[in-house]
């Protein structure tokens, strides 16, 4: 089955804690990209890629770290600068202009 | 000015009415858009994409998009109580995929 995954589901921080959101596709697409959603709120571009060792800051960049060492993955590390990490977190990706899939999303919270 | 604004709703509608939602986009060079459905603590799920002016129907959702008018809506036809959801509008802009705050759609019976 060709998707999009993201792993784990759910994750605990501690304070002062670096932690690694996991996000692999199969779909064969160029682009990948991270969101945050907060309660009620939209999604909010953390960092996008749209090559292999290529990637872009977002509107919420900041706190946060990414890497694009193959075309199937793109880890997103929330670092201890990010002071106010917890949310939902959404990989999605696409081909150039086209719709984007999503994964089942990672639900990140502070302890 | 948010690239890609929606109002937040929420937008109430009784069963079998029309749902209508609005977007609009601010950087001209976007080229395609896309209408999403989430529920609540699921991932957003695509309905709809457009990529050049006028209508497009599938099923119960027609997307309509007018570059001029930098707008983008949605119409729902014979609203269920299942399409009770946020809906997300979203832009492809250069070279990133911009989302607009989503409005909340409730169809009551």
């Amino acid at each position: 089955d060709g998707g999009i995954t993201q792993s784990p589901k759910y994750l605990f921080r501690k304070e002062g804690q670096n932690v690694t959101l996991s996000c692999e596709q199969n779909l064969n697409h160029d682009a990948m990209y991270w969101y945050r959603q907060d309660p009620g709120q939209g999604l909010r571009l953390i960092y996008y890629s749209q090559i292999v060792n290529d990637f872009q800051k977002g509107d919420i960049a900041e706190g946060y770290s990414v890497s694009r060492e193959k075309k199937e993955s793109f880890p997103l590390t929330v670092t201890s600068a990010q002071k106010n990490p917890t949310a939902f977190y959404l990989c999605a990706s696409s081909t150039r202009l086209t719709e984007a899939f999503f994964g089942q999303g990672t639900r990140l919270t502070v302890v | 000015q948010k690239e890609v604004e929606q109002n937040s709703g929420p937008l109430s509608v009784p069963e079998g009415a029309i749902a209508s939602l609005n977007c609009t986009y601010s950087d001209r060079g976007s080229q395609s858009f896309f209408w999403y459905r989430q529920y609540s603590g699921k991932s957003p799920e695509l309905i709809m994409s457009i990529y050049s002016n006028g209508d497009k129907e599938d099923g119960r959702f027609t997307a309509q998009l007018n570059k001029a008018s930098q707008y983008v809506s949605l119409l729902i036809r014979d609203s269920q109580p299942s399409d009770s959801a946020t809906y997300l509008c979203a832009a492809y802009n250069t070279d990133k995929l911009i989302f607009g705050t989503g409005t909340r759609l409730q169809v009551f019976p």
